[in-house]
């Protein structure tokens, strides 16, 4: 079976700090991989997406960036935190159009 | 701009009721769109997918699309206080991108 692992679940971080968010799926080959942010009772924006290796794709302009070095490992970074930065971000695959599995979850807070 | 509307609510419904969620989207391109339900702290889970106009059922839930009316809706039938949660309404738009709407919280009153 398909699964999907997020880590690490809660982060607190100073403002300029680095961040570097891991997500790998087990289970499935050439899954599409999103990362999207929640910010407290809001919906989820997207962030970026990836349809395979090297291939990412940004949706909104900030100081976040994606790789995707495997087929199954996707990367969210930052080289320095913004207090804008907090939020839950959340990891999600899908193959085909059956809709998104998504990671746990990190939650963010930059102090 | 596209976008899925729905009401934030607190919906609060008895025990054993029907509980009724609805949403509207913008992007009249729109083939797929799925329920999604997101528990306190935790993260969506995906409850149900449709992609035709009328309604499929699955268990106690059911969840009806009009796409001439750009409307869909989510019915859970004999609600349970575990079904307690926000629910967020998503529309595939093509090209990888699937837009949530912000969500309607879910109360059920034992």
């Amino acid at each position: 079976s398909q699964t999907i692992h997020q880590w690490p679940a809660t982060l607190v971080q100073p403002v300029g700090s680095p961040l570097s968010l891991e997500c790998t799926v087990e289970g499935t080959s050439n899954p599409n991989l999103y990362w999207y942010r929640q910010a407290a009772g809001r919906g989820l924006q997207l962030l970026f997406y990836s349809v395979g290796i090297g291939q990412i794709s940004s949706e909104v302009p900030q100081n976040l960036s994606a790789s995707r070095p495997q087929d199954r490992q996707f990367i969210l970074s930052s080289k320095k935190l913004l207090l804008s930065d907090s939020g839950f971000y959340l990891c999600a695959w899908s193959v085909g159009d059956y809709g998104y599995t998504f990671g746990s979850g990190t939650r963010l807070t930059v102090v | 701009q596209k976008e899925v509307e729905q009401n934030s609510g607190p919906l609060s419904v008895p025990e054993g009721a029907i509980a009724s969620l609805n949403c509207t989207y913008s992007d009249r391109g729109s083939q797929s769109f799925f329920w999604y339900r997101q528990y306190s702290g935790k993260s969506p889970e995906l409850i149900m997918s449709i992609y035709s106009n009328g309604d499929k059922e699955d268990g106690r839930f059911t969840a009806q699309l009009n796409k001439a009316s750009q409307y869909v809706s989510l019915l859970i039938r004999d609600s349970q206080p575990s079904d307690s949660a926000t629910y967020l309404c998503a529309a595939d738009t093509g090209g990888f991108k699937t837009i949530f709407g912000a969500g309607t919280r879910l109360f059920v009153k034992a």
